[in-house]
């Protein structure tokens, strides 16, 4: 159980261009789900929370309007990175809270943007 | 503000070994604590969690943590090393009381050899 996807795996676009990046909890529902960002032999930095039925919140120093979050279901958020940039390109992980006791995040297997 | 520092970017250790990558928090409040595992291009797998109770917690693949609140530690073990162990680590911490984010320390790149 507990199982979060990401689709796609990855992703190589043009340089402007928008991609979405698609975040399901598989067996639960998930009243939260995160997006983390990850460089090259770093550590996850924490971009957004997403809750939904409402406005994400983002961490400080992320560009909301560059990186829009919506979670329009309890088995479903996206994050869709605009008029993307190659300093943009990086490894997206999201994970999902079951909602129990701790609220344990589960993590999907993560998605590699690289713009060119 | 709650940070998690990890001793060490890069363990080495012979197939066999003792395994032992350092963990340290400062947290406001007694948090949870929790250890990741991350193979290249994939997400994070839950190795093992401390929420409350025992404090030595046993996890996935043999591997175990003790929480120690007098030394705000957190260092994961495991008796012997196996090559299949070779892969990032990630400790982290959440505050308990309210709040759901998690802070990841920098990783702890174990490299297993014969």
């Amino acid at each position: 159980g507990a199982v979060v996807s990401q689709h796609p795996s990855r992703v190589i676009c043009k340089s402007g261009t928008s991609v979405k990046i698609e975040c399901r909890s598989l067996d639960f529902q998930a009243t939260t789900m995160f997006w983390y960002r990850q460089f090259p032999k770093q550590s996850l930095m924490l971009m957004a929370t997403s809750n939904e039925g409402s406005k994400a919140t983002y961490e400080q120093g992320v560009e909301k309007d560059k990186f829009l979050i919506n979670h329009a279901s309890l088995t479903l958020s996206t994050l869709t990175v605009t008029s993307a940039h190659p300093e943009d390109s990086s490894f997206y992980i999201c994970s999902a809270e079951t909602g129990v006791s701790y609220n344990e995040q589960f993590f999907g297997p993560g998605t590699r943007l690289t713009v060119l | 503000a709650q940070s998690v520092t990890q001793l060490g970017s890069h363990v080495s250790v012979s197939e066999g070994a003792l395994v032992l990558l350092r963990c340290n928090y400062s947290s406001s409040v007694p948090p949870y604590l929790f250890w990741y595992v991350q193979y290249p291009n994939q997400g994070l797998q839950l190795l093992l969690k401390y929420t409350t109770g025992a404090t030595l917690v046993k996890g996935i693949n043999g591997f175990e943590a003790e929480f120690k609140k007098s030394e705000t530690s957190f260092h994961l073990t495991k008796p012997s090393a196996h090559m299949s162990d070779a892969a990032e680590y990630f400790c982290a911490v959440r505050e308990t009381g309210g709040g759901n984010k998690l802070t990841f320390g920098t990783g702890t790149q174990l490299k297993v050899e014969l």
